[in-house]
């Protein structure tokens, strides 16, 4: 059971504004931040958004991210065929240890 | 650019050891944390160990502390994770990932190597 919480699933259609939520607690998401990751299937995760709501260079502003308390959130607008992936949300816990979320697939419709 | 290459996986019976490699090219690898991350089929990403640039500082998950033993070395930009009395489920894909700061001062995994699939079984 992942430390961090996500939803299994989530799906839109083309254009539109979907998100995807990641619970956490004091220990982890309240006192640190948040990235998030994408893995296309049968490839590597790719950092998508690091520090809480900032983007690597390359990774389209349709991606956002953002962080309140012990929750964050990713946000994707315009939704494109090639966004269908998983999405994982990353964080770290007091004992320096990496906590992820259990991942949510995201379907384009 | 920055490129981590794992290898050393395979089949191995449980109870078994086994060493993984990451060779890192393109950045100064001495210079960098490194993770080991891992993902069993079909399931999530799970964070395995942490060592530091100088390889003075190691951290370990609990599902993993007492068998596996990160290790680096900077002279062959290579990071190292032996793994022994493997159980089923240790079968995963393992990844190393380099972590980096953001200009303020916040910690991040950025780049991650493509894997290499480790399968526990009799």
């Amino acid at each position: 059971q992942s430390v961090l919480t996500q939803p299994p699933s989530a799906s839109g259609t083309p254009g539109q504004r979907v998100t995807i939520s990641c619970s956490g607690s004091s220990s982890d998401i309240g006192s640190n931040t948040v990235n998030w990751y994408q893995q296309l299937p049968g490839t590597a995760p790719k950092l998508l958004i690091y520090t809480n709501n900032r983007r690597p260079s390359g990774v389209p502003d349709r991606f956002s991210g953002s962080k309140s308390g012990t929750s964050a959130s990713l946000a994707i607008s315009g939704l494109q065929s090639e966004d269908e992936a998983d999405y994982y949300c990353a964080s770290w816990d007091d004992s320096l240890n990496g906590v992820f979320g259990g991942g949510t697939k995201l379907t384009v419709l | 650019q920055v490129q981590l290459v794992e290898s050393g996986g395979g089949v191995v019976q449980p109870g078994r050891s086994l060493r993984l490699s990451c060779a890192a090219s393109g950045f100064s690898f001495s210079s960098y944390a490194i993770h080991w991350v891992r993902q069993a089929p079909g399931k999530g990403l799970e964070w395995v160990a942490l060592i530091s640039y100088d390889g003075r500082n190691k951290y370990y998950a609990d599902s993993v502390k007492g068998r596996f033993t990160i290790s680096r070395d900077n002279s062959k930009n290579t990071l190292y994770l032996q793994m022994n009395s493997l159980r089923a489920e240790d079968t995963a894909v393992y990844y190393c990932a380099r972590g980096s700061y953001d200009v303020s001062g916040y910690y991040y995994v950025d780049y991650w190597g493509q894997g290499t699939l480790v399968s526990v079984s009799s």
